[in-house]
């Protein structure tokens, strides 16, 4: 079946250090491809997109992620986290064959970061 | 402020009983959906309403009916729920339905059914 994966459900590091976490998709097609953070408390919201052009995209606090279409793969990267990033990272596919939204989403990781 | 807005935030209901579940946009927002958030699944698109029109049922159970008076309004009636149902609802609403437009979150409404 059709779907998203997310290779690290629990990610514990300290301030300071680089993350990266993987995604990777399953469709052939055309996709738009997004990152959302739920942090503690709070609504999942839009971290970063990728719909077309500079496979390299840049989020809201530092967050990037980079579009490999050889490898379906949309991996999150940030080169210093801080312990205001600890929260749950979703990656979401959207199939464009269809032509509208609907989003399929990875089973999340967690990100704690110590201080 | 997500400015998508569920009620309740909590929920525990018997399987006989029957509720529903409100969630209001003040977006602008033509498209709005149902998620259904459980532990350790990927979260599940239940439901689409496009211009207050039902676009998309994802297999959904009857026992979840849904209702979209209008493009800021979205309801999910629920009736003889199992316990398997408890979850974490989640509202969503996007500009068009279109894949390009990004999907705004409500705090979602916790589930439990005994």
């Amino acid at each position: 079946a059709q779907s998203v994966s997310q290779h690290n459900h629990h990610v514990i590091l300290s301030e300071a250090a680089s993350l990266e976490l993987g995604c990777n998709y399953s469709y052939g097609g055309t996709v738009n491809l997004f990152w959302y953070v739920q942090y503690p408390g709070q609504h999942l919201q839009l971290l970063l997109k990728y719909f077309s052009g500079d496979p390299l995209v840049k989020g809201i606090k530092g967050f990037e992620a980079e579009f490999i279409k050889s490898k379906f793969s949309f991996n999150l990267r940030k080169p210093s986290v801080q312990w205001s990033d600890t929260a749950e990272y979703f990656c979401a596919v959207n199939p464009m064959n269809t032509g509208f939204q609907k989003l399929v989403f990875g089973t999340g990781t967690r990100l704690l970061v110590s201080p | 402020e997500t400015g998508v807005t569920q009620t309740p935030r909590h929920l525990v209901m018997g399987m006989t009983n029957k509720k529903s579940l409100k969630c209001e946009q003040h977006l602008g927002h033509n498209a709005m959906y149902w998620y259904k958030q459980s532990a350790k699944k990927p979260l599940e698109l239940m439901f689409v309403y496009n211009f207050k029109e039902q676009t998309e049922n994802n297999s959904v159970p009857s026992r979840f009916s849904p209702e979209c008076p209008n493009s800021s309004h979205l309801f999910l009636h629920l009736h003889t729920l199992q316990p398997e149902d408890s979850a974490l609802y989640l509202c969503a609403s996007s500009l068009d339905r279109v894949g390009n437009s990004p999907l705004h979150f409500g705090n979602g409404t916790r589930l439990t059914v005994t």
